[in-house]
C-alpha cells in the first residue's frame, strides 16, 4: 500500500515567512510524528499525535512552531517567521498504533535564506 | 537524560569484510530499541528492533543486532557486508510505557563498503 507521504519534498523561503510542511501517515495509522534532521543536530523528535490530539509537544523548539492533525489522518506543521536555523530536512512517521514501529515518509526538506 | 551514542561516525570497509556498529543509550525504564538505516536518496526504513525475550534479533538483508541491558548497549552486526549497504545507520531507543513512542536518536554512522 501507499506510504508516508509528505509535501511539498523541497521548500526554499525567505527569513521571516511562514510555511506549512504536509504530512499524508499510513491509512489507519493512529499515531503520528514529526521529527527534524539537521548537520550536527542528527533526528529530533517535534512533536506526537495520537489522533487528532497532540499529548507530547516538547520537541517543538519555540512557539513560532506549531502542528496540527484533522480527521486522524492529515497534519500540517506550521513554521512562523522562519529563520536560518530553521533549515532542516523534516519527518514525518506514521505507525498503526503507538507501540507499534513508525514508518517514514521522505522528509520536506526546507531551507530559509 | 534521554541520549543515544553511535559510536562511529563514519566507516569504510571492503566488500566481505565484518561490521560492527556500537550504540549505547542511557534511559530510565525499559526500553524498546532499532536500528534504521537511509540508503542514498530514500526514506528511513527500518532494519530491526528489539521489544523482548530474546536479546538477539535478526532483521532485513543479514543484519542482527544483540541487546545487552547491563551494558545499555545494541550492537550492529553484519559478518559479510555488500557494496549495496552503503547507507546512513541510525540507533533510536523509546520507552516501553505509555502511548508515547517517540524516538530518540544517534547521530548516526555514515558506512562506505567499496566494491
Amino acid at each position: 500500500g501507499a506510504g508516508v507521504s509528505q509535501s511539498p519534498s523541497n521548500k526554499v523561503t525567505e527569513k521571516g515567512k511562514d510555511v506549512e510542511l504536509r504530512c499524508d501517515p499510513i491509512s489507519g495509522h493512529t499515531a503520528l510524528y514529526w521529527y527534524r534532521q539537521s548537520l550536527g543536530q542528527g533526528l529530533e523528535f517535534l512533536i506526537y499525535f495520537q489522533g487528532n490530539s497532540a499529548p507530547d509537544k516538547s520537541g517543538l523548539p519555540s512557539d513560532r512552531f506549531s502542528a496540527e492533525r484533522t480527521g486522524g489522518s492529515v497534519s500540517t506543521l506550521t513554521i512562523q517567521r522562519t529563520q536560518q536555523e530553521d533549515s532542516a530536512v523534516y519527518l514525518c512517521a506514521s505507525s498503526l498504533t503507538s507501540i507499534h514501529e513508525q514508518y517514514f515518509g521522505p522528509g520536506t526538506r526546507l531551507t530559509v535564506t | 537524560a534521554q541520549s543515544v551514542s553511535q559510536h562511529n561516525h563514519h566507516v569504510i570497509l571492503s566488500e566481505a569484510a565484518s561490521l560492527e556498529l556500537g550504540c549505547n543509550y542511557s534511559y530510565g525504564g525499559t526500553v524498546n530499541l532499532f536500528w534504521y538505516v537511509q540508503y542514498p536518496g530514500q526514506h528511513l526504513q527500518l532494519l530491526l528492533k528489539y521489544f523482548s525475550g530474546d536479546p538477539l534479533v535478526k532483521g532485513i538483508k543479514g543484519f542482527e543486532a544483540e541487546f545487552i541491558k547491563s551494558k545499555f548497549s545494541f550492537n550492529l552486526r553484519k559478518p559479510s557486508v555488500q557494496w549495496s549497504d552503503t547507507a546512513e545507520y541510525f540507533c533510536a531507543v523509546a520507552g516501553d510505557a505509555g502511548n508515547n513512542r517517540k524516538l530518540i536518536w544517534g547521530l548516526g554512522t555514515s558506512l562506505a563498503v567499496n566494491p
